[in-house]
């Protein structure tokens, strides 16, 4: 496996619902990232780990929730959901969280009922 | 803050044409600029970057794009375009030294003709 992958690639859930999304990176990199993708929206940054430690949350509703355990696992756990936050979330990763380039995962299409 | 705009949501070429996507930054700081491409399921892939060194920055699959501070524009260009270009190009900016916190603009999707 390489690259960055998550898991799993569709979602769907009910309001009530707790599930949690996956991201693996086998890059070696030290910084990734939580993207949300809407339909006809800029893509939105949502958090930003470097290191496991979260240095940018950007004012992200308390029902997702982060999860950096080590540097190549990243997790958002979802609780309590709305119909608006059905999209397509991205994680990335970069070597460190400077300069570096992004590299994307295919993300995880998910759907709130 | 920076931010930035594309314009056309949607830009049809023929297969062999002139590609040419439109970006605008703004930025209080002197910026860095990239170009990413989406194809249908696919995660965001880097294109080019321009980190204020030279000016005309190439990248893969032949695209290029110029970066002009007195227009505040990062145009992307491709002499011919080819089906397998078809997909969603974003433009992002972020202020120097922090590439981490890029400001995506909502993207432009090309589609190509024979």
């Amino acid at each position: 496996e390489t690259g960055v992958t998550q898991t799993p690639r569709h979602l769907v859930m009910g309001m009530t619902n707790k599930k949690s999304l996956k991201c693996e990176q086998h890059l070696g990199h030290n910084a990734m990232y939580w993207y949300k993708q809407s339909a006809k929206k800029p893509l939105e940054l949502m958090f930003v780990y470097n290191f496991k430690e979260q240095t940018e949350n950007n004012s992200v509703p308390s029902r997702f929730s982060p999860e950096c355990p080590n540097s190549s696992h990243l997790f958002l756990h979802l609780h309590t959901l709305q119909p608006e936050d059905s999209a397509l979330y991205l994680c990335a990763s970069s070597p460190m969280g400077g300069l570096d380039t992004q590299y994307f995962g295919p993300g995880t299409r998910l759907t709130v009922l | 803050a920076q931010s930035v705009t594309q314009l056309g949501s949607h830009v049809s070429v023929s297969e062999g044409a002139l590609v040419l996507l439109r970006c605008n930054y703004s930025s209080s700081v002197p910026p860095y600029l990239f170009w990413y491409v989406q194809y249908p399921n696919q995660g965001l892939q880097l294109l080019l970057k321009y980190t204020s060194a030279a000016t005309l920055v190439k990248g893969i699959n032949g695209f290029e794009a110029e970066f002009k501070k007195s227009e505040t524009s990062f145009h992307l260009t491709k002499p011919s375009a080819h089906m397998s270009d078809a997909a969603e190009y974003f433009c992002a900016v972020s202020p120097t030294g922090t590439a981490s916190k890029l400001t995506f603009g909502t993207g432009t999707r090309l589609q190509v003709t024979l």
